[in-house]
């Protein structure tokens, strides 16, 4: 079935560790996004990739860092300098132009 | 800039009732898109609707309606009969033509009880 893969699904951290979370789209969609939702603040836009190669900076990149080798994986590392990580974060991708997102499952990351 | 406000936080109704979301969005551009999501306790966001900017028909899918007006820069959803199948997180959304920065209200906590 097409989707998208988040993994983990939980995922504890000590403070000053790095983590990457990793998505995986097999949609052949071309841009792909990481939202950051916190209770009662929605989602936020960490960075987003419109095709490979290249992404670009959402509202709240600082302290984050993504890549984009392959059209289908979007790995998005939470660095030690992410003064607040413990989140819901949600991958997503579309087609691009004007489509919907399509949303994975979600990682949620609890910092120790 | 582009800004969406969802102003109601949480809304709780008893099932079979009739509920409205509320989406007020901000945007300087001519062509756009409004979504609306639903967030289950799952974690998920399920797409429900896309609509852009040069139509503002409403639309109707089973019990969820869809009220579009851009007078007052509104895009509203409507569950009819409520269930409790349909408490979730709602969010509405805001895409620019061609530009794939979607923003995202705070969401509204729905809860339906029996």
């Amino acid at each position: 079935d097409g989707g998208i893969t988040q993994s983990p699904k939980y995922l504890f951290r000590k403070e000053g560790q790095n983590v990457t979370l990793s998505c995986e789209q097999n949609l052949n969609h071309d841009a792909m996004y990481w939202y950051r939702q916190d209770p009662g603040q929605g989602l936020r836009l960490i960075y987003y990739s419109q095709i490979v190669n290249d992404f670009q900076k959402g509202d709240i990149a600082e302290g984050y860092s993504v890549s984009r080798e392959k059209k289908e994986s979007f790995p998005l590392t939470v660095t030690s300098a992410q003064k607040n990580p413990t989140a819901f974060y949600l991958c997503a991708s579309t087609l691009r132009g004007v489509g919907e997102l399509f949303f994975g499952e979600g990682s949620r990351l609890t910092v120790l | 800039a582009q800004k969406v406000t969802q102003a109601q936080t949480e809304i709780s109704v008893v099932e079979k009732e009739d509920v409205t979301l509320d989406c007020v969005y901000e945007t300087r551009d001519t062509t756009y898109y409004l979504f609306w999501y639903k967030q289950p306790p799952s974690g998920e966001l399920v797409f429900l609707i896309r609509r852009n900017s040069f139509d503002e028909q409403n639309e109707i899918s089973g019990r969820y309606s869809w009220n579009f007006q851009k007078s007052t820069s509104s895009f509203n959803f409507t569950i009819t009969a409520s269930q409790v199948v349909d408490s979730a997180v709602y969010f509405c959304a805001l895409r620019h033509y061609n530009n794939n920065d979607m923003r995202f209200g705070a969401g509204t906590r729905l809860t339906v009880k029996p």
